[in-house]
């Protein structure tokens, strides 16, 4: 079966960095989404990866290494307004998006 | 970005009430969009692809009479929750996207059934 796996909580200090793993298992691999749910929300789009390597954008970078089925999200000089839900999706051979259940990111003063 | 509009954002309804949710994508065409469902801290649920001009896909689980589909152009889904129940209160979000890289997502509509 297809399978994402990802922490279900995690807390972190305003102003640190915070990795945020995320393992699967799927048929086939088109590459891997990070999203950004704030509780009541809908999910806004944070990054795609879909070759090895790291990629950054702003606050914000995403890993991926597809021969061991990793990614990860990393968020640096965490503000207040990261705490969210996190969300690791995979899209497979047929193009569609495999969901994790999402991790819960709290920050403290 | 590209724009996902969704609407009702909240709706309330009597129980064995029809709900109608649509799903516009306002600067691109969008041949097909997405149908999720999710409940309180859990991960979205897809339950359907919605393709213009065509039947929805529906997945595994999920009633086609209940939870009709019709993407009639190709800046339009909606969704309704027909007969609805008090187990189909959920957040409902649909998406679209302009390749795969990219999926914008509609704000989502919060539905209680009392």
């Amino acid at each position: 079966g297809q399978n994402i796996d990802q922490p279900t909580e995690m807390t972190a200090t305003e102003g640190a960095i915070v990795q945020i793993n995320c393992t699967y298992q799927t048929s086939g691999f088109n590459g891997l989404f990070w999203y950004q749910q704030h509780a009541g929300e809908a999910p806004t789009f944070l990054s795609y990866n879909v070759l090895d390597g790291l990629e950054e954008k702003g606050r914000f970078s995403s890993f991926l290494s597809r021969s061991k089925g990793y990614s990860y999200l990393l968020l640096k000089e965490l503000q207040m307004k990261d705490s969210a839900s996190y969300l690791c999706a995979v899209m497979d051979s047929n193009y569609q998006l495999i969901w994790g259940a999402g991790t819960k990111l709290i920050i403290k003063p | 970005g590209a724009v996902v509009s969704q609407h009702p954002s909240r709706v309330i309804c009597k129980s064995g009430t029809s709900v109608k949710i649509e799903c516009r994508s306002l600067d691109f065409q969008a041949t097909t969009m997405f149908w999720y469902r999710q409940f309180p801290k859990q991960s979205l649920m897809l339950m359907a692809t919605s393709n213009e001009g065509s039947k929805a896909t529906y997945e595994q689980g999920v009633e086609k009479d209940k939870f009709l589909i019709n993407h009639a152009s190709l800046t339009l889904s909606t969704l309704t929750v027909t007969s609805a129940h008090p187990e189909d209160s959920s957040f409902y979000i649909c998406s679209a996207g302009k390749g795969i890289t990219e999926a914008f997502f509609g704000q989502g509509t919060r539905l209680t059934v009392v």
